[in-house]
């Protein structure tokens, strides 16, 4: 079936440090590849998206590039801010027809905790 | 456009009670999903309902279940229930027209059963 694995956590950066969180999958087909992030208390905010292989997502500084050789999205962002503190999602919605409708396919998470 | 609203924000139940718990999803959104969040499991797909009607559904006991109206707002009910069903409880809506769309959700439901 369809899995998704981010790197092991927390991750803790100082403001501006650049940040990486590695996500590789397992899928049927061409899955639609997303970031998802949920502040404490809040449900999931969708961050970014891509569709296809190598598309782009990116939004307020994130990006993750769709790598279908690798079977990876990697979200970066340049510069942190302590208002990044977060826990970030990867997950996937794969085209497997009926067995896919309203499905996302999520990794465990990855908390990201931001010092001034 | 308002967003997915879920009712209630918070419950406290006692094992072996039932529970509701209440989506309204993004106005013109036709599809509800529903997913179950816990630090042990992460996030599990429940179901998904899209025009009246269930289209899938992921590996929880028959004793979840969910239904949708016909103005697209969505209930789950879970009866029996179990200490281990504590979780938050966490819609999603979109548009229903095709596998891969983005989908949008609520603030959730937090249940604690005790």
């Amino acid at each position: 079936g369809d899995s998704v694995t981010q790197m092991e956590g927390p991750v803790t950066l100082s403001e501006e440090a650049f940040l990486t969180i590695n996500c590789t999958y397992t899928a049927t087909g061409y899955p639609s590849l997303f970031w998802y992030v949920q502040y404490p208390g809040e449900g999931l905010q969708l961050l970014l998206k891509a569709t296809k292989a190598d598309d782009k997502g990116s939004n307020k500084g994130f990006e993750a590039t769709y790598r279908k050789e690798t079977t990876s999205f990697h979200l970066e962002k340049g510069s942190v801010q302590v208002s990044d503190s977060a826990v970030y999602f990867c997950a996937l919605i794969s085209n497997a027809g009926g067995t896919s409708y309203g499905k996302l396919t999520f990794g465990q998470g990855t908390i990201l905790t931001v010092h001034p | 456009k308002a967003g997915v609203t879920q009712t209630p924000r918070y419950l406290i139940k006692t094992r072996g009670q039932q529970v509701t718990l209440s989506c309204s999803p993004i106005s013109g959104h036709r599809s509800v999903s529903w997913y179950q969040q816990t630090p042990g499991q992460g996030l599990q797909f429940l179901f998904e309902y899209f025009s009246e009607t269930q289209r899938n559904k992921g590996n929880f006991p028959g004793r979840f279940s969910g239904r949708q109206f016909s103005n697209s707002r969505s209930e789950m009910n879970v009866s029996t229930l179990e200490l281990g069903d504590s979780a938050l409880y966490l819609c999603a809506s979109s548009l229903g027209t095709s596998v891969q769309e983005t989908q949008y959700f609520g603030p959730g439901t937090r249940l604690l059963v005790l």
